[in-house]
């Protein structure tokens, strides 16, 4: 069993939609979760970062970080074209320890 | 200022070939990482630096060396290399909370 299982996807949502992106974990020991944006042949870009459970909302982005399920989520309001990209979803115990991705969902929002 | 620069962007070199990639962060980040990200995967982390010195290497060959030579600069030297490391090389810094900012990355391609 991996650490961190994402959906790889695609996932194709219309235009306007809310889209909801998920992760699971298998070690209690994570204390921050992030999520990455990243675009075709560019760096992972920081969206979100939380530590330890609750709700964190940043414009049309909102995260989720349930400790007790092991379940994190990132919610798009309004989907747009330009959030057309691979979400990683990335967590760690802390310090300067390892950071563990998820495999990635590829989001298509269709004009 | 939120900025991992890297340098080259692209880069193709021979397997006898001797190169190095560069990072730079002005964050004052006290961690700064190496990553190598092959296509449609997360990216793989390679090597962690934290206060200058190396405490992560994740079974890496050697031929790849890292360097930090100070706190904002992180060097990958690259020697006798395969065909097979063709891929994304991604920097990235944080502070002790893992708040990870990668860079753009440089798209290595060995001939």
């Amino acid at each position: 069993q991996k650490e961190v299982e994402q959906d790889p996807g695609p996932l194709s949502v219309p235009e306007g939609a809310i889209v909801s992106l998920n992760c699971t974990y298998s070690n209690s020991a994570f204390q921050y979760f992030m999520w990455y944006r990243q675009y075709s042949r560019k760096g992972p870009e920081l969206l979100m970062y939380t530590y330890s459970s609750g709700n964190k909302e940043d414009g049309r982005f909102t995260a989720q970080v349930d400790k007790s399920s092991k379940y994190i989520s990132l919610f798009i309001r309004d989907s747009q074209p330009s959030d057309s990209a691979t979400y990683l979803c990335a967590m760690s115990a802390g310090g300067y320890q390892k950071v563990t991705f998820g495999t990635g969902t590829k989001l298509q929002v269709i004009p | 200022d939120t900025e991992v620069t890297q340098t080259p962007k692209h880069l193709v070199m021979g397997m006898t070939n001797k190169k190095s990639l560069k990072c730079e962060q002005h964050m004052g980040h006290r961690a700064m990482y190496w990553y190598k990200q092959k296509a449609k995967k997360p990216p793989e982390l390679m090597f962690v630096y934290s206060y200058e010195k190396l405490s992560i290497n994740e079974s890496v060959p050697s031929r790849f060396s890292p360097e930090c030579p100070n706190s904002s600069l992180l060097n990958l030297h690259l020697h006798a290399l395969q065909p097979e490391d063709s891929a994304l090389y991604l920097c990235a810094s944080s502070n002790g909370d893992n708040e990870q900012f990668f860079g753009p990355g440089t798209r290595l391609t060995v001939l």
